[in-house]
C-alpha cells in the first residue's frame, strides 16, 4: 500500500518569498504523482502532474514541483509568492490499483 | 461550462434520516468517485465507478451507498445518517483513470 505524508499542515509566507510545500510517499510501482489545490468554498483542481519522463513538471500558476525518486519526494515550488496563492494544497500518488491516496493537505497563508 | 455540479451545498440532518447527494458531469467522462474530506485526513474516496453501469468500493465505504444512473450521474446515498458522517462531500469526474480529476464544489453535510 502506498501513502503520502505532506510535512507541514500549515505554511505562512510572505508575499514574494518562495513557497515550498513538502511531499513525500511510499509506493511500491512506479507512481504517479499529483498536486492539487483547493481554494476556499471550491473543489480542488489540478496544479501540476508527473507520470513518465522529465521529473521537474511544471503546472499552472507558476508553480512546478520535482519527482525525487532516491529521496521519494515530489516537493512543490513557487519562486515568489502572491497573495492569490492562499489556498490549501494536496499532495497525491496512485498506487498499484489506480486509485489516488491524497495526503492530509497544507494551508498556505500569504502574509502582505 | 458547468463541469461537476453537485447538490445540495449545504445540508443539515438528525441521526437516522436519510438522504442523497446528486452529482452530475457533463464533460462526457467515463469515470466518476465520491470522496469525503475531513480535517487533516486529505480526502478519502468512498466509493468510485469506473464506467457507466460498474460501481466499486473505495477507502470508507461503510454507511452509504451509490447509483451510476447513466454515464452524467452518479448519486451517493445515506440510508441511516451518524454524526460520524458529518463531513464534506465532493465529487469529481474523469476521462481516464486518475490522469486529471475534475471536481464539484462540493456539499457540506452535518448530521446532529
Amino acid at each position: 500500500a502506498q501513502s503520502v505524508t505532506q510535512l507541514g499542515s500549515h505554511v505562512s509566507v510572505s508575499e514574494g518569498a518562495l513557497v515550498l510545500l513538502r511531499c513525500n510517499y511510499s509506493s511500491s510501482v512506479p507512481p504517479y504523482l499529483f498536486w492539487y489545490v483547493q481554494y476556499p468554498n471550491q473543489g480542488l483542481q489540478l496544479l501540476l502532474k508527473y507520470t513518465t519522463g522529465a521529473t521537474l513538471v511544471k503546472g499552472i500558476n507558476g508553480f512546478e514541483a520535482e519527482f525525487k525518486k532516491s529521496e521519494t519526494s515530489f516537493h512543490l515550488t513557487k519562486p515568489s509568492a502572491h497573495m492569490s496563492d492562499a489556498a490549501e494544497y494536496f499532495c497525491a500518488v496512485t498506487d498499484s490499483w489506480g486509485k489516488l491516496q491524497f495526503g492530509a493537505g497544507t494551508q498556505v497563508v500569504v502574509t502582505p | 461550462n458547468a463541469g461537476v455540479t453537485q447538490t445540495p451545498k449545504f445540508q443539515v440532518l438528525k441521526t437516522g434520516q436519510s438522504m442523497t447527494l446528486q452529482c452530475a458531469q457533463d464533460m462526457n467522462h467515463n469515470s466518476m468517485y465520491w470522496y469525503r474530506q475531513d480535517p487533516g485526513m486529505g480526502l478519502r474516496l468512498i466509493y468510485y465507478s469506473a464506467s457507466e453501469g460498474t460501481t466499486d468500493k473505495g477507502e470508507v465505504p461503510n454507511g452509504y451507498n451509490v447509483s451510476r444512473l447513466n454515464k452524467r450521474e452518479f448519486s451517493l446515498r445515506l440510508e441511516s445518517a451518524a454524526p460520524s458522517q458529518t463531513s464534506v462531500y465532493f465529487c469529481a469526474s474523469s476521462d481516464r483513470g486518475y490522469v486529471k480529476l475534475f471536481f464539484g464544489s462540493g456539499t457540506q453535510l452535518s448530521v446532529l
